[in-house]
């Protein structure tokens, strides 16, 4: 069964960097599939980040484009976040998780549980 | 990018209610539209891919409809353990858009 999990800090400064890790079991990621971020703040709507192939290819919210970068190692079979100068509008539950189509682009239905990151001083 | 809305963004609806919840997007996107199901503190859980097709597992009672710009997500009796949160998203193009969110409360 395939399970992703978030981990990373919980708390980061404001204009910092903020770092997650999704790491995947009972799926390699090289065999296939985008894999992407999706964040939600409290109490708001969900918001795609941006997504990956095992390849490194990469597709990104323009919204959020110039702050992000997604990256992936296969040989721990994992992929990562990081979102630059982060301020309180980042604080959101972010989660990962696998794209269920053949094409670039798809619906999601492995999730992880999520990990809340609050943007503070 | 693509917007979605979704309308109601929320309602109140009892035991055994027939439920409707409309998504529309601001251009053309196929079928390429699926339904979430959101519970507090939880990851959203598939129900629908491709507009149509119900995942594997999800109960029959659930629905979806729709093409081009219009869809609906029906839920043919509501159960006391559908009462969450529901978001639609298109993945007919990057980026990636998910609808504002319609919560089923208990009347």
């Amino acid at each position: 069964q395939v399970q992703l999990q978030e981990s990373g800090p919980g708390l980061v400064k404001p204009s910092e960097t903020l770092s997650l890790t999704c790491a995947v079991s009972g799926y390699s990621i090289s065999s296939g599939y985008y894999w992407g971020w999706i964040r939600q703040p409290p109490g708001k709507g969900l918001e795609w980040i941006g997504s990956i192939y095992h390849s490194g290819s990469t597709y990104y919210n323009p919204s959020l484009k110039s702050r992000v970068t997604i990256s992936v190692d296969t040989s721990k079979n994992q992929f990562s976040l990081k979102l630059s100068s982060v301020t309180a509008a980042d604080t959101a539950v972010y989660y990962c998780a696998r794209q269920e189509s053949p094409y670039s682009s798809g619906w999601y239905y492995y999730w992880g549980q999520g990990t809340l990151v609050t943007v503070s001083s | 990018a693509i917007q979605l809305t979704q309308s109601p963004s929320s309602l109140s609806a009892s035991v055994g209610d027939r439920v409707t919840i409309t998504c529309r997007a601001s251009q053309g996107i196929s079928s390429a539209l699926a339904w979430y199901q959101q519970k507090p503190g939880k990851a959203p859980k598939l129900l629908i891919y491709d507009a149509s097709s119900l995942e594997s597992g999800v109960p029959s009672r659930f629905s979806g409809s729709g093409s081009g710009t219009d869809f609906t997500l029906t839920i043919s009796s509501l159960q006391p353990e559908d009462f969450a949160t529901y978001y639609c998203q298109q993945f007919n193009s990057y980026p990636q858009t998910f609808g504002g969110g319609t919560k089923v409360e208990i009347k």
